[in-house]
């Protein structure tokens, strides 16, 4: 059964700490892991990666993917309150569909 | 068109009665998702169309749900007898697929359904 994993599943942190956030993945037929953002409402898009090694950027923001290993990684520096969110992580299938599965999420609490 | 709308964003119904959501895509986007979110959980796939075929359906999308996309623009996902255990966060999300490039999917503010 195809399945996304992450971890931590809740982090507390302090403004200006540095977060990294887990995903790792047994999926069949893989075509590209995203990562999204939820605060109160629906996801919003951060990052969608699809070869290894290669690192994105947005600010403070970066993910790296490792297909390998089957893992990504979502790094946070300088942490603010603003980043207080549910941090998602979803695998797509190589399908016609694009239809893609979500982890559980890891809550990260940034405190001032 | 700023993006994916929702509606109701919110509804409260007893137990057995029917309910019916709408989603508005971006304009421009043929494929449409519909997920379901329960509190603690990623979203989870329950269908998909692109333009107005409804080409995947989950598991988990019981004989009592239904969804269609009449002329491939909005859609609407009924839930026929609702039981509490329907109660969720019904999420649509919309992208553009053409020429072998595939678009990231932009979700919609999503329904909090509440079954009594």
């Amino acid at each position: 059964e195809d399945k996304v994993v992450q971890s931590p599943l809740s982090l507390v942190v302090h403004e200006g700490d540095t977060v990294t956030l887990n995903c790792s993945y047994e999926v069949t037929n893989f075509r590209s892991l995203l990562w999204y953002k939820q605060e109160k409402k629906a996801p919003t898009f951060l990052f969608m990666l699809t070869s290894s090694g290669i690192e994105k950027k947005s600010g403070r923001l970066s993910s790296i993917l490792d297909k390998k290993e089957l893992f990504s990684i979502l790094n946070i520096t300088a942490t603010q309150t603003g980043d207080s969110a549910i941090y998602l992580c979803a695998v797509e299938f190589n399908t016609n569909a694009g239809k893609s599965t979500f982890g559980d999420g890891t809550t990260l609490t940034v405190k001032p | 068109d700023t993006g994916v709308s929702q509606n109701p964003r919110h509804k409260i119904t007893k137990r057995g009665q029917n309910v019916t959501f709408r989603c508005d895509p971006i304009s421009e986007h043929n494929r449409l998702y519909w997920y379901r979110q329960t509190l603690g959980q990623g979203p989870e796939f329950l269908t998909y169309f692109q333009n107005e075929a409804q080409l995947e359906k989950s598991r988990l999308l019981s004989d009592r749900f239904s969804a269609e996309r009449p002329k491939g623009s909005f859609s609407t996902l009924e839930i026929q007898r609702t039981e509490q255990g329907d109660s969720a966060m019904y999420l649509c999300a919309s992208s553009f697929s053409g020429s072998g490039a595939r678009g990231t999917q932009y979700f919609g503010p999503g329904t909090r359904l509440l079954v009594l």
